[in-house]
């Protein structure tokens, strides 16, 4: 499974959007990104998933460049709720692929 | 939204004892996993199981686990004689056999061995 590489932790306010970066140099053809948001004492929580160009969803965006060796986890607007630790993983999502979770970005949102 | 739910949320064990950790994954679901996290540290694989079979299991998940489907909704994670350094949030979680689609997690059993 491809190695990812992201900041330790980050700040923001509230109403600021949020852009998380995750570098993952060698990622496989058919490897996913996958970004997962984690609370303190609760199961991790799918975010969002994305193989090439731009995802979006209802709480996300998720951008990937055309060599998909970085990619760019979107936060609109957070709020206070959005104060987790991200994970970005790379791989074969589902199925028998096992997930390898690194140290993750813990955000912190302020008033 | 369909979700994984896990039972107890907090079980506190005495050393030594064996423990049964409880997961219901989402109905239509084919894949389960086993994770842990100890406290402050990253969450790591354990086990991931399909078609009543172990598919793949980490270095962690040795002869003192097992897992087992007993019927057709629930998935257990045993552990025999627990140890101290068993002590942490177990997670399960679940996948569809839609290869690209992502592995839902339950809110955990917190394990505290004494």
């Amino acid at each position: 499974l491809a190695k990812t590489t992201q900041p330790i932790s980050m700040d923001s306010y509230e109403g600021q959007e949020v852009n998380i970066t995750c570098s993952h140099n060698n990622i496989a053809t058919n490897d996913y990104i996958t970004w997962y948001q984690q609370f303190p004492s609760q199961g991790p929580r799918f975010i969002i998933q994305g193989y090439k160009t731009k995802v979006t969803n209802e709480v996300a965006s998720l951008f990937i460049p055309a060599d998909r060796k970085s990619s760019t986890l979107s936060l609109p607007r957070v709020s206070l709720s959005d104060t987790a630790v991200y994970y970005c993983l790379v791989g074969f999502s589902g199925g028998y692929n096992k997930l390898i979770f690194g140290a993750g970005t813990r955000l912190a949102v302020h008033p | 939204e369909p979700e994984v739910t896990q039972t107890p949320s907090h079980q506190v064990t005495q050393m030594g004892q064996e423990v049964i950790l409880r997961c219901v994954p989402i109905s239509n679901h084919l894949y389960f996993y086993w994770y842990r996290q100890i406290l402050g540290q990253k969450v790591e694989f354990l086990v991931s199981f399909y078609n009543n079979e172990i598919s793949e299991k980490s270095e962690i998940f040795d002869d003192q686990f097992s897992v087992e489907r007993p019927d057709g909704s629930n998935f257990t994670l045993k552990i025999r004689s627990t140890k101290l350094e068993d002590s942490a949030m177990y997670f399960c979680a679940s996948s569809e056999f839609i290869t690209d689609q992502p592995q839902h997690f339950g809110d955990g059993t917190r394990l505290s061995i004494l």
